[in-house]
């Protein structure tokens, strides 16, 4: 059963494009919404996160939009660098649960 | 200084062997996790200890052990190691209500690409 599904599972985008990676979950019990950012050979870490108090929530070049009624919520990395390139997982949890569920991952290219 | 540590980074071994990973996290956090990555990527939750006791445990074979001896550490043995055991095995830690967004940001480690052979 994949609570969390995420969409592509891969994308290339032109350097100072726009890259989304979009997430849809089933259980209306989770109100913790994190994306997490994986390079090859390292483990993922923490980029931004959202609650479904808000619908919008910007770090930099990184916002998340969520939209509770369609329960979807997106990454998007605005002017995207080949920096970027990197597997992007989103992720959903219940508060006070200490359980991540995580979305099956979006390879993520940037070309120079 | 690494956060969260795990050895050995490579494994490579026959079917029907025993190995361990280690763990250690020096961050002070209570909560400690497993978490296996498929070669789709895919990362499932396989145990969480909090303060030492066991507070998720997925539906992992019986073949597989965690153990953890103290809240900085935690430990998985593997017995009968199986093909479908190969994998990226990464260790991860929380302490709720900390993090960026109180939320208990998971800290990972670089994971131990264990391959069976």
């Amino acid at each position: 059963q994949q609570q969390v599904k995420q969409s592509p599972q891969s994308l290339i985008v032109q350097k100072g494009g726009i890259s989304i990676i979009n997430c849809a979950y089933e259980n209306t019990a989770f109100d913790y919404f994190p994306w997490y950012q994986q390079f090859p050979g390292k483990g993922p870490a923490l980029l931004i996160a959202i609650r479904p108090d808000v619908s919008e929530k910007k770090e930099g070049r990184f916002t998340i939009s969520f939209n509770k009624s369609a329960k979807q919520f997106s990454l998007h990395i605005m002017d995207s660098q080949p920096g970027d390139s990197a597997t992007y997982f989103c992720a959903a949890s219940r508060q006070g649960a200490q359980k991540l569920v995580f979305g099956q991952g979006t390879r993520l290219t940037i070309n120079p | 200084d690494t956060a969260v540590s795990q050895t050995p980074k490579y494994l490579v071994t026959q079917m029907g062997n025993d190995k361990s990973i280690k763990c250690e996290q020096n961050l002070g956090h209570d909560t400690m996790y497993w978490y296996k990555q498929d070669s789709k990527k895919f990362l499932k939750i396989m145990f969480s200890y909090n303060n030492k006791e066991l507070i998720i445990n997925e539906t992992v074979p019986n073949r597989f052990s965690p153990k953890s001896p103290d809240k900085a550490h935690l430990n998985l043995h593997i017995n009968s190691l199986e093909l479908g055991d190969s994998a990226v095995y990464f260790c991860a830690s929380s302490q709720y209500g900390s993090g960026r967004w109180g939320t208990g940001e998971l800290f990972f480690g670089e994971g131990s690409r264990l391959t069976v052979l």
